[in-house]
Order: C-alpha cells, then sequence, then structure tokens
C-alpha cells in the first residue's frame, strides 16, 4: 500500500475550520511534517511534529498526532481565501536518509 | 534573494534529447535533493546526496542521473528524454543536523518532453 495517504480535496468557506487528514505506515518515523504549496510556487514547510507529542499547536494550525493509528491531522482555524493551496502530509524515510516521503497532497479550496 | 534556485524554471524539449536541471543553494546545507511532481501523485524522491561524494538513488532514480559538482550545486540530467519524464521537478537541501531536518524547497523546473 501507499506510506502516506490523504484525501485529495477538501472544500470549506471563508471562516470555517478546515480538517486535513493524512495517514503513515512507517512506525519509525520521528518526524511528521505538513507542507503547503501555493499555485506556482515550491514547498514550503507549515509545521511539524515529533513523534513523541500527540498535539501542537500554532497560532491557526493545530496538528494532531495519534500512533497507534498511524493517523495525522492538520487543522486550520478561521480559514481564510489565501489558505488556498495543496497540502502535504509527509514522513521521513529512515531507510533513504532523512528524505521525505509524500502524500499525494490535498487541494484546500477557501470559498468566499 | 532566493535561498534555492533552479534553472532553468520552464523547459520544453524533445524525445531523445539530454537535458540537464540545475540547483544552487546559497544555504550551506549538505544534504540536497531532488523530487518530481506528478499530478495526483505528490512528490516522489529521485536522487539524494549527503555531502559531495555521497549520492543515493531514491524511489524513481531509472532514466535520470545527478552530479553533485559543490556542496552548493546539484544537477539533474536526463541521458535520453521521455515523454513521460514531463513533471515538475523540485530541488530541496536540508541541514542534515539533529531535530527536524526542515527541508528548504526551490521554486521548481516545470519540464515538457514532446
Amino acid at each position: 500500500g501507499e506510506d502516506v495517504e490523504q484525501s485529495l480535496f477538501l472544500s470549506v468557506r471563508e471562516g470555517d475550520s478546515s480538517v486535513i487528514n493524512c495517514t503513515y505506515t512507517d512506525s519509525s518515523s520521528t518526524y511528521l511534517y505538513w507542507y503547503k504549496q501555493e499555485p506556482g510556487a515550491g514547498l514550503q514547510l507549515l509545521t511539524y511534529i515529533f513523534s513523541n507529542m500527540d498535539m501542537k499547536q500554532d497560532q491557526r494550525l493545530t496538528v494532531l498526532l495519534n500512533k497507534k493509528d498511524k493517523h495525522l491531522s492538520l487543522r486550520i482555524a478561521d480559514t481564510q481565501t489565501g489558505d488556498s493551496a495543496i497540502y502535504f502530509c509527509a514522513e521521513v524515510k529512515e531507510q533513504a536518509g532523512t528524505a521525505l516521503i509524500f502524500g499525494k497532497g490535498t487541494t484546500l479550496s477557501v470559498s468566499s | 534573494d532566493a535561498d534555492v534556485t533552479q534553472t532553468p524554471r520552464n523547459r520544453i524539449t524533445k524525445t531523445g534529447k539530454r537535458i540537464m536541471l540545475e540547483c544552487s543553494q546559497t544555504k550551506g546545507h549538505d544534504r540536497m535533493y531532488w523530487y518530481r511532481q506528478d499530478p495526483g501523485l505528490g512528490l516522489r524522491l529521485i536522487y539524494y546526496s549527503f555531502d559531495v561524494k555521497d549520492i543515493n538513488k531514491g524511489e524513481i532514480s531509472d532514466g535520470y542521473s545527478v552530479s553533485r559538482q559543490a556542496q552548493a550545486k546539484f544537477s539533474l540530467s536526463l541521458e535520453s528524454a521521455i515523454p513521460n519524464q514531463t513533471a515538475l521537478y523540485f530541488c530541496a537541501t536540508s541541514e542534515g543536523t539533529s531535530g527536524s531536518d526542515e527541508q528548504f524547497f526551490g521554486p521548481g523546473t516545470r519540464l515538457t518532453v514532446l
């Protein structure tokens, strides 16, 4: 199966919360990441969580990690139109020398 | 100035041609990576390098080669381009020390093989 899985699309209204989900398979991953890709741009690290944490909050972003189910989620509070982008979940593949294994990306569309 | 730059930004070439994509970084990082992005498939690792003398194949290295000319430069070559290599190519760097080892991405090169 795929290493990292995400739903492909999410559509929300401005001001609502967005929740993007991700499942991964490598239980030895030490860090899990969320990257953001805006149209026509490269990827930018949004946030990350260390595997011994359950939750991390950074302003409007909340990352939840369920190690038992290998499930990671990103919650964006008060979603804005500027949050429209593709969001990638990624895990570190130790066998690939800390290179990242990415999910296919979730396209977040925010309507006003 | 951008920390990770890629040239060219866009390239159209024909089947069978040799093409080189270049990546330069001013971050002083030892680790560099090449990924390709295809619609609906996310990013996949082509090659990675921990330093000038250490180059490793990634998930999809067939049809590609790389050269680490210096700490700051990592080039990706397609010896004989084929249409299914049409994709968006990203270079990335990381420091490689303890911690989250954040990867910093270049703006990408959009390659079209006709």
